[in-house]
């Protein structure tokens, strides 16, 4: 079974709609989790951070965290043609989770917005 | 905002040659790392350091080896390259002064290198 599962997509939608991406784990010892936006030849950049379960909000978007069930959310609100990327998560544990780096990255989502 | 500098976007290089991959952060950053990502295989680690004239293996280090003189300056050396190195590497970056374990702090990426080996 692999740490992160991440759905490749394509995931395609039209402008306006609400986005909803995720990725769920297997390793119980993640406690910090990350979305990276990667553009087309691009790095990837960093967009949100969270700690534990719950809720973060940043304009747009959203983060969502739910340990009991290990699935963390990303929504996108307004979604709009610019938000067309790959979009990675990411997670770490402290010295218990993760590789060398400390960290798991799903292999991202292919999100392309219809405008 | 932290920058992490790749020096080039597109290299194209001949198999056998040696290739050098420089990377600099202007953020003071203790950590640094070298990842390549190839389609459906996501992000592998290569190496990564955790301060100066420190560097660690990754998942993937064969056929690489790094150097890091400086905190800001992390280089990734291919010794002979070869088709299968044909990829798009990433540099990242990252901070242990957040207080905690290192791990905890998000990584910060540079735009990647396009390595072509013909």
């Amino acid at each position: 079974q692999k740490e992160v599962e991440q759905d490749p997509g394509p995931l395609s939608v039209p402008e306006g709609a609400i986005v909803s991406l995720n990725c769920t784990y297997s390793n119980s010892a993640f406690q910090y989790f990350m979305w990276y936006r990667q553009y087309s030849r691009k790095g990837p950049e960093l967009l949100m951070y969270t700690y534990s379960s719950g809720n973060k909000e940043d304009g747009r978007f959203t983060a969502q965290v739910d340990k009991s069930s290990k699935y963390i959310s990303l929504f996108i609100r307004d979604s709009q043609p610019s938000d067309s990327a790959t979009y990675l998560c990411a997670m770490s544990g402290g010295y218990s989770g993760g590789g060398a780096d400390g960290l798991t990255f799903g292999k991202g989502t292919h999100l392309i917005i219809q405008p | 905002d932290v920058k992490v500098t790749q020096s080039s976007r597109y290299l194209v290089k001949r198999t056998g040659e040696k290739v050098f991959l420089e990377c600099v952060q202007d953020m003071d950053h203790e950590n640094m790392f070298w990842y390549r990502q190839d389609p459906g295989l996501g992000l592998r680690l290569i190496y990564f350091s955790y301060d100066v004239k420190m560097k660690e293996k990754g998942d993937i280090p064969e056929g690489y080896s790094v150097s890091r003189e400086k905190k800001e300056r992390f280089s990734l050396i291919l010794e002979s390259a070869s088709t299968n190195q044909t990829s798009m590497y990433l540099c990242a970056s990252r901070t242990v002064r957040t207080g905690g374990l290192p791990y905890n702090s998000p990584l910060h990426f540079g735009n990647g290198t396009r390595l072509t080996v013909t």
